[in-house]
C-alpha cells in the first residue's frame, strides 16, 4: 500500500522555536511538493523538487523557511524561527515524472505556533 | 497572483441532485487540469483529470468539462451523495518543458455539502 508518510502529524511549539517536518515520498516517485493549507489561499505551493533538485521555492519565505531532500526517501521542511502566522497544515505530495500524472498527498502536519 | 481560482467558497446540494463546482484559470500555459477531494484531517486525494486536448472526461458519477477559450473548467457530480461532502480543489499544471513542468497550482477550494 504505497503512500506518502508525513511526520509528525501534529506539532505545537512556542514562537521562536525551530520546527522540522518530514516526508517520505512514495518509492520510485521523483517529484516532491510541499504545500501549506490556509483558509484564504487554499493550497499554497512552498517548494517543488524533481530528482532531489529544488526547482521552485518562490512561494516560501526565504528568511525562515528551508526545504531539502537529503536523499530520495526523505524530504524536510524547516522553519526557524517559527511565528504564530506559520500555524497551518503542511502537506507533502509526491509524483512520478511523466505526462499527465497526478500527485499523491500525505496526511499533513498540523502546526500550531503559540 | 492567483492563477487558479475557485470563486465559490461553498456549495450546498440535495442528495440525488447534480453538484457543479467551477474553476477558472489565467495561465494559458496550463494544459492539464485535476480535481482533488479532501476530507477533514486527511490529505487531498485525486479524483479526476483532463488534458487540454479534450473537453470532457467522465468517470462514473464524476465528469469534468474544460472550456479552453473561457479558461474555465467544471466538475459535475451526478447524482450527489452525502459521502461526497468534502472540500474540492481544482489544480492545473503545464506539461511542457521548463522548470515549472509538472508543478501543480491549486485553487482555494470549495466546500461541498450534500444534504440527505
Amino acid at each position: 500500500d504505497a503512500r506518502v508518510t508525513q511526520t509528525p502529524r501534529h506539532k505545537v511549539t512556542e514562537m521562536g522555536q525551530e520546527v522540522t517536518m518530514r516526508c517520505q515520498p512514495i518509492l520510485g516517485h521523483n517529484t516532491v511538493f510541499w504545500y501549506r493549507q490556509t483558509m484564504m489561499q487554499g493550497l499554497e505551493l512552498l517548494a517543488y523538487f524533481r530528482n532531489r533538485a529544488p526547482l521552485d521555492d518562490s512561494g516560501m519565505p526565504k528568511d525562515r523557511f528551508s526545504a531539502e531532500m537529503p536523499d530520495a526517501t526523505l524530504a524536510t521542511l524547516k522553519i526557524q524561527p517559527s511565528e504564530p502566522r506559520d500555524s497551518a497544515v503542511y502537506f507533502c505530495a509526491s509524483g512520478s515524472q511523466g505526462l499527465y500524472t497526478e500527485a499523491f498527498f500525505g496526511q499533513g502536519t498540523r502546526l500550531t505556533v503559540v | 497572483d492567483q492563477q487558479v481560482k475557485q470563486n465559490s467558497p461553498s456549495l450546498s446540494v440535495q442528495e440525488g441532485r447534480i453538484s457543479i463546482l467551477n474553476c477558472d484559470y489565467t495561465n494559458s500555459m496550463f494544459d492539464y487540469f485535476l480535481w482533488y477531494k479532501k476530507y477533514p484531517a486527511e490529505g487531498p486525494t485525486f479524483l479526476i483529470s483532463i488534458s487540454s486536448i479534450k473537453d470532457k472526461n467522465e468517470d462514473g458519477r464524476f465528469t469534468v468539462f474544460l472550456n479552453k477559450s473561457a479558461k474555465h473548467l467544471s466538475l459535475h457530480i451526478v447524482p450527489s451523495q452525502p459521502g461526497d461532502s468534502a472540500v474540492y480543489f481544482c489544480a492545473a499544471s503545464a506539461q511542457s518543458g521548463g522548470t515549472s513542468y509538472g508543478k501543480l497550482t491549486f485553487g482555494q477550494g470549495t466546500i461541498l455539502t450534500v444534504h440527505p
